[in-house]
């Protein structure tokens, strides 16, 4: 079964300091990585995403780092806030559906970001 | 507003009692699909479906049943549950980008079953 482990679980983070959340992955068909973030009482919604194409992609504080040969992915939330703090999805999917839907998500991270 | 509606949002009822988990989406999506989150798994997927008529199993189907018979409705139909069916479920939906690509997932806001 296709797989995308996520780590860590739960991370607790000062105000101010950087996020770090990892994953990776062992198909090498996988060719999208999104990342959901998921505040209490919601849906997940889609906060960035990064084809492995480039290395690196910043969207605000928001930061993905892709490393192609060694199959993993991160991501990185700089100057963390309290209103980061939620569960954060990574995921992955080849560019052709098929038959299926090949969106494969990670177990999630809960981050909390201390005042 | 483009949403995904799921309804109930909250729902407490007994082992064996069929219930309807209905989920609509106002966006024309081609793609819908069914996950449970449970503590420490994650988003687990239960069916999916591609087009109106097209459903296929998804990670975790076993105690679940699904129809498109529209293309803005896709409820979970749960036959007989049972107590470890209770769980956060939720229902998204996304367009189908070129080469069949799922897009971004629009999620609904979750309904939140225990089975007792």
């Amino acid at each position: 079964q296709q797989q995308v482990k996520q780590s860590p679980q739960s991370l607790i983070v000062q105000k101010g300091g950087i996020s770090i959340i990892n994953c990776a992955y062992e198909n090498t068909a996988f060719d999208y990585f999104p990342w959901y973030q998921q505040f209490p009482g919601k849906g997940p919604a889609l906060l960035i995403a990064i084809r492995p194409d480039v290395s690196e992609k910043k969207e605000g504080r928001f930061t993905i780092s892709f490393n192609k040969s060694a199959k993993q992915f991160s991501l990185h939330i700089m100057d963390s806030q309290p209103g980061d703090s939620a569960t954060y999805f990574c995921a992955a999917t080849p560019y052709s559906g098929g038959g299926a839907d090949g969106l494969t998500f990670g177990k999630g991270t809960h981050l909390i970001i201390q005042p | 507003e483009a949403q995904v509606t799921q309804n109930p949002r909250y729902l407490i009822t007994v082992t064996g009692k069929k219930l309807t988990v209905t989920c609509s989406q106002n966006m024309n999506h081609e793609y819908m699909s069914w996950y449970r989150q449970d503590p420490g798994l994650g988003l687990r997927q239960i069916y999916y479906s591609m087009n109106v008529e097209v459903t296929d199993k998804g990670d975790v189907p076993e105690g679940y049943k699904v129809s498109r018979k529209e293309k803005r409705n896709f409820p979970l139909i749960l036959e007989s549950p049972s107590p470890n069916q209770t769980s956060l479920y939720f229902c998204a939906s996304s367009s189908r980008l070129a080469g069949g690509r799922v897009g971004e997932l629009f999620f609904g806001e979750g309904s939140r079953l225990t089975v007792l």
